[in-house]
């Protein structure tokens, strides 16, 4: 398995443009979620999904959409970047969130916002 | 508000000794579950130990364990035996899924160092 994959490791956006982070699990969890990093703010939630066709929003979900068509894949989809979204994205994947689980945590994308 | 607090946002220890990071978090539930997670400079987050808050043993794994004190919300590791590798920073986080909606809450880590 391998495990919870994210592309791409580090991206770099203008001011307004819009780009697709991609999240996809090998491991049939139904629970998806998506959080950002930033410096002295711990991860914080921004969308999650419960099963394909199912998401909703977390913590800080503004400026963010999400989909989940498959079981397999999660992308996480910024309309009109801005630098308040730098950050570092983690995408987390765990076999169901009715039966409290451990998540597993891809290894993450850096986006820079310019 | 539930919330965590890591009031360590850094931590130093010899190698071969033990350090305790703290944990502290608020919440009304009574059935949730606790973390700690790893994160070393490739920024992978790596599980290091869970807790039921229903269990009232401590869980352990190999030279992590920890102390939780559900009453006081206390959540602390303790690392035993550190080793270099074990340089990183940590974050604690609790987990409740309430009529199907998941949340995980994290703290704002603390940066454990390791010298030889």
């Amino acid at each position: 398995n391998a495990g919870v994959t994210q592309t791409p490791k580090f991206q770099v956006l203008k001011t307004g443009q819009s780009m697709t982070l991609q999240c996809a699990q090998d491991m049939n969890h139904e629970y998806m979620s998506w959080y950002r990093q930033d410096p002295g703010m711990g991860l914080r939630l921004i969308h999650y999904s419960v099963g394909a066709g199912i998401t909703d929003q977390g913590e800080v979900p503004n400026g963010y959409n999400v989909s989940r068509s498959t079981t397999e894949d999660f992308p996480l989809r910024l309309l009109s970047a801005a630098p308040s979204q730098t950050s570092v994205y983690f995408c987390a994947s765990s076999y169901s969130n009715l039966a409290p689980d451990t998540q597993y945590f891809g290894p993450g994308t850096r986006l820079t916002v310019l | 508000a539930q919330t965590v607090t890591q009031s360590q946002p850094e931590m130093s220890v010899q190698e071969a000794e033990t350090v305790t990071l703290s944990c502290t978090y608020d919440t009304s539930e009574s059935d949730y579950y606790l973390f700690w997670y790893k994160q070393p400079p490739s920024r992978q987050m790596i599980l290091v130990i869970r807790q039921e808050a229903y269990k009232q043993q401590n869980a352990t794994e190999n030279r992590f364990s920890v102390n939780f004190q559900k009453a006081a919300k206390s959540f602390s590791l303790k690392i035993s035996d550190s080793q270099l590798g074990d340089a990183a920073m940590y974050f604690c986080a609790y987990r409740i899924s309430q009529g199907g909606s998941e949340k995980l809450v994290f703290g704002k880590g603390t940066k454990l160092t390791v010298n030889p």
